[in-house]
Parts: C-alpha cells; sequence; structure tokens
C-alpha cells in the first residue's frame, strides 16, 4: 500500500485478555519494526523483522509479547494476559533494508487501554 | 545502554518566538534524524544528518549535528502555530536500529 496502515487504532481491553495488533507495511519494504510510545514521550524499541525472520527482539519487554510476520509482508503483534502497565500507542515502521539512513514510515499506531 | 536526553520536555510559546531544542547523548551515532510527531499520528522525519558538523535547513528550521557526533540541535525561527507537536530526535544505533530519544513536545500559541 501507499503508507503503513495498522489496525485497530484503538482497542480497549480488560486485564488478563490477550490482544493482537496488526501492521501492513508498505509494499516492497522488508525491513518492519514495532516500537511502544508511552504517554507521549519517546518510543521504545520491541522487535525488528528482516523479511519473516526476527533477528532482533530484545526490546519485547517479557515473553507476554511475541510477534511474527508471515509472507514477508503483513505482521502481528500479540500481548497475551495484558496488563495494566501495558497501556501505550503501538507504533509499527517500515523501510527498505539497507535504507535505515533514510529513515522509517510509521503507522499511525494503536492505541492500547487495558482497564 | 544508549540514551538520547532531549531539553526541554516541554516548550510553550507564543507565535513569531524562536526555539531551540536539543538533543544529547553519551554515543556516537552514524547518523541522526529528525521526526515529528502530532497527535493520533505516527512520526513524520523531518531531516537526516550523517557528518559531523553537517548543518541543514527545512525552510524556518535549521539542523545540525555536533562535530563528534554525538548531539545535534533543532531551531526553528519565527515559529508559527502549525510548528506545534513532539519532536523527537533518533539516532541510528547499528546497522537498522533507531534509538529515539526523550521527546520535546512545543506548543505555537497565535
Amino acid at each position: 500500500g501507499a503508507g503503513v496502515s495498522q489496525s485497530p487504532s484503538n482497542k480497549v481491553t480488560e486485564k488478563g485478555k490477550d490482544v493482537e495488533l496488526r501492521c501492513d507495511p508498505i509494499s516492497g519494504h522488508t525491513a518492519l519494526y514495532w516500537y511502544r510510545q508511552s504517554l507521549g514521550q519517546g518510543l521504545e524499541f520491541l522487535i525488528y523483522f528482516q523479511g519473516n525472520s526476527a533477528p532482533d527482539k530484545s526490546g519485547l519487554p517479557s515473553d507476554r509479547f511475541s510477534a511474527e510476520r508471515t509472507g514477508g509482508s503483513v505482521s502481528t503483534l500479540t500481548i497475551q494476559r495484558t496488563q495494566q502497565e501495558d497501556s501505550a500507542v503501538y507504533l509499527c515502521a517500515s523501510s527498505l533494508p539497507g535504507r535505515v539512513q533514510y529513515g522509517y514510515t510509521f503507522g499511525s499506531g494503536t492505541r492500547l487501554t487495558v482497564v | 545502554t544508549q540514551l538520547l536526553e532531549q531539553s526541554p520536555q516541554f516548550l510553550s510559546i507564543q507565535e513569531g518566538e524562536n526555539l531551540t531544542v536539543y538533543c544529547n547523548s553519551s554515543s556516537v551515532f552514524s547518523s541522526l534524524q529528525w521526526y515529528r510527531q502530532e497527535p493520533g499520528e505516527g512520526p513524520v522525519l523531518l531531516v537526516t544528518v550523517v557528518t559531523g558538523g553537517e548543518v541543514k535547513k527545512l525552510k524556518r528550521l535549521t539542523f545540525q549535528f555536533g562535530d563528534a557526533r554525538k548531539d545535534s540541535s533543532l531551531h526553528i525561527t519565527a515559529a508559527q502555530p502549525g510548528d506545534t507537536g513532539l519532536y523527537l530526535c533518533a539516532g541510528v544505533s547499528g546497522t537498522y536500529k533507531y534509538i529515539f530519544g526523550t521527546g520535546t513536545r512545543l506548543k505555537v500559541l497565535a
């Protein structure tokens, strides 16, 4: 597509439930990233995909967080047994491989609220 | 752990004033970028600086990369309400990952 698409844009869930967040990157962008942003602050790196593999998962905060990418395109970030501290905006970005110096293109994010 | 500290955290100014936002780190970055984020949207890239001492201008915005490539500044001349937003610096760590700064929230009052 023309831009990075994320869905849903907003998600309210009860504590303890599982949630899935979806990211559809720009066509041809094999690099995909997930970041988390709390309270309008800076971005916290979660995971990096190159194609379908995730060579860097170092930012995932706990084993309740997982992500996958299929067909080198759509990615899903799953949070199991959600906690209130998981409330944040989850941002997805994509870029061409080897073009990191040209910056990421971000989606509009999914605002997750755990009640 | 690489950190990027931005200052000030919050800035509220009148239209027409000038301002400078700083981005500092103890780490060296191969390149550094500035993004602007508006409510409900993802960050949008403004500029990339690569060479130590480099200065880039984007209309009323001037970006500078420190000589040692550890810090950067963003200067806005004659700020306008449309400049309102969250400004983020980001340093390239390795070959693929950005480390983002803590952010500066700017509000320009008409």
